[in-house]
């Protein structure tokens, strides 16, 4: 019944390579994000979307992009990937900006 | 100071214990604000939000202090199964929209 999925679940890569993930919605909501969760640090927003076509950088967006051609589906990408982008990546999505998220099941992504 | 504080714990506590958290947050125009439970390698999920006049769910109970700025979480009774991470989400939305996460704190609970 996840009206939220991520895609892939796992990913090793090596430095310096593109890695694209993918977030998909069932729900319709407007607002998606894309977080990531290291220890010590808690859940950063990366960057999140308000609408088809419409984004907006979080406070850790250097090194990453994301795109949105429909509302169920938003991107993720990590143009060239470093040891540092090793993380659990999480995507959300809500009704309403300040509303409470929903969470996909993450992303453990592994730079080598 | 970091905008958004929480005590990282460990708690340890025995089942059927009351313990309580607390979350404090710098920014006063702060609008609304959450409590999300994280296990284990798994996503978080939101348990429950917080109201001015606090809000009850069974055995949690959250309030909000905006004059101190803090929002609490107690958790009556606990079970076995209340174990895992807590998280707490504070909202902005002056001037640009801000949401910040707490790191967490970890709460077991032991047979």
């Amino acid at each position: 019944d996840a009206g939220i999925t991520q895609s892939p679940r796992h990913k090793v890569t090596e430095t310096g390579t593109p890695v694209t993930l993918r977030c998909h919605q069932t729900e319709n909501h407007r607002y998606m994000y894309w977080y990531r969760q290291d220890p010590g640090h808690g859940l950063r927003l990366i960057h999140y979307s308000y609408g088809v076509k419409d984004t907006d950088k979080g406070e850790v967006s250097d090194g990453y992009s994301v795109s949105r051609s429909k509302t169920e589906d938003f991107l993720l990408t990590l143009e060239s990937a470093t040891s540092s982008q090793t993380s659990v990546y999480f995507c959300a999505i809500s009704e309403e900006g300040l509303g409470g998220y929903t969470f996909g099941s993450g992303t453990r992504l592994t730079v080598v | 100071r970091k905008e958004v504080e929480q005590d990282p714990g460990p708690f340890n506590v025995p089942e059927g214990a009351t313990v309580a958290f607390n979350c404090t947050y710098s920014n006063s125009a702060s609008q609304s604000f959450f409590w999300y439970r994280q296990d284990c390698r798994k996503e978080p999920k939101l348990l429950m939000s917080v109201y001015s006049s606090g809000n009850e769910d069974g055995r949690f109970t959250a309030q909000l202090n905006r004059a101190s700025q803090y929002i609490s979480l107690l958790i009556r009774d606990s079970k076995l199964s209340d174990s895992a991470t807590y998280l707490c989400v504070v909202n902005t939305h002056t001037g640009g929209f801000k949401t910040i996460f707490g790191a967490g704190t970890r709460l077991f609970v032991k047979a």
